[in-house]
């Protein structure tokens, strides 16, 4: 069965630091892999989604940025936090066959200090 | 826009059922998900329609309309751990990205 791995859980951080969030799955090849933050009242919002190794999709310009190295492994980057950075991350992958839903990691919850 | 109306939040009685609505913008549609989502954890699918109809999952059922642009996720037997958000999603036609709802947050109450 599909696993999907996302570290770490919560993470407090200066402003002006950088950030690396990690997001591995398991048991599938080729997903179609996602970036999501949601803020505290707000709905989940899509910051980055790739279909493929090296390939990016960017949704939101901002101090972000992702990158896919492996096929199964998902990074979320930035090289300074801004405070409007908090909030809960989550990866989430999907098969490709059309309409497949998408399954989430347990999150991180980033607070910018 | 892609917008994705759902009441902010509800309340209901444990062992009563629910009706949650969502209305979306019917242009290039290609699917509806609801995912149910408990404070603090990330969000779970519940149920997937492309079709118009029912679709019966346990307590949990999802009723898509797409000429009105229209779902509701019924939940039947009201438990205290169903108090959660419940999200709906919008896949659009010839994309793989999900477009979401700000959720309900439903509260079961004694």
């Amino acid at each position: 069965s599909q696993t999907i791995h996302q570290w770490p859980a919560t993470l407090v951080q200066p402003v002006g630091s950088p950030l690396s969030l990690e997001c591995t799955v398991e048991g599938t090849s080729n997903p179609n892999l996602y970036w999501y933050r949601q803020a505290a009242g707000r709905g989940l919002q899509l910051l980055f989604y790739s279909v493929g190794i090296g390939q990016i999709s960017s949704e939101v310009p901002q101090n972000l940025s992702a990158s896919r190295p492996q096929d199964r492994q998902f990074i979320l980057s930035s090289k300074k936090l801004l405070l409007s950075d908090s909030g809960f991350y989550l990866c989430a992958w999907r098969g490709t066959a059309r309409n497949q839903p998408q399954h989430f990691g347990d999150g991180t919850r980033l607070s910018i200090l | 826009g892609q917008n994705i109306d759902q009441p902010t939040e509800m309340t209901a009685t444990e062992g009563a059922i629910v009706q949650i609505n969502c209305t979306y913008q019917t242009s290039g549609f290609n699917g509806l998900f609801w995912y149910q989502q408990h404070a603090g954890e990330a969000p779970t699918f519940l149920s997937y329609n492309v079709l118009d109809g029912l679709e019966e999952k346990g307590r949990f059922s999802s009723f898509l309309s797409r000429s009105k642009g229209y779902s509701y996720l019924l939940l039947k037997e009201l438990q205290m751990k169903d108090s959660a958000s419940y999200l709906c999603a919008r896949l659009g036609a010839g994309s793989y990205q999900l477009t979401f709802g700000k959720g309900t947050k439903l509260s079961v109450i004694p």
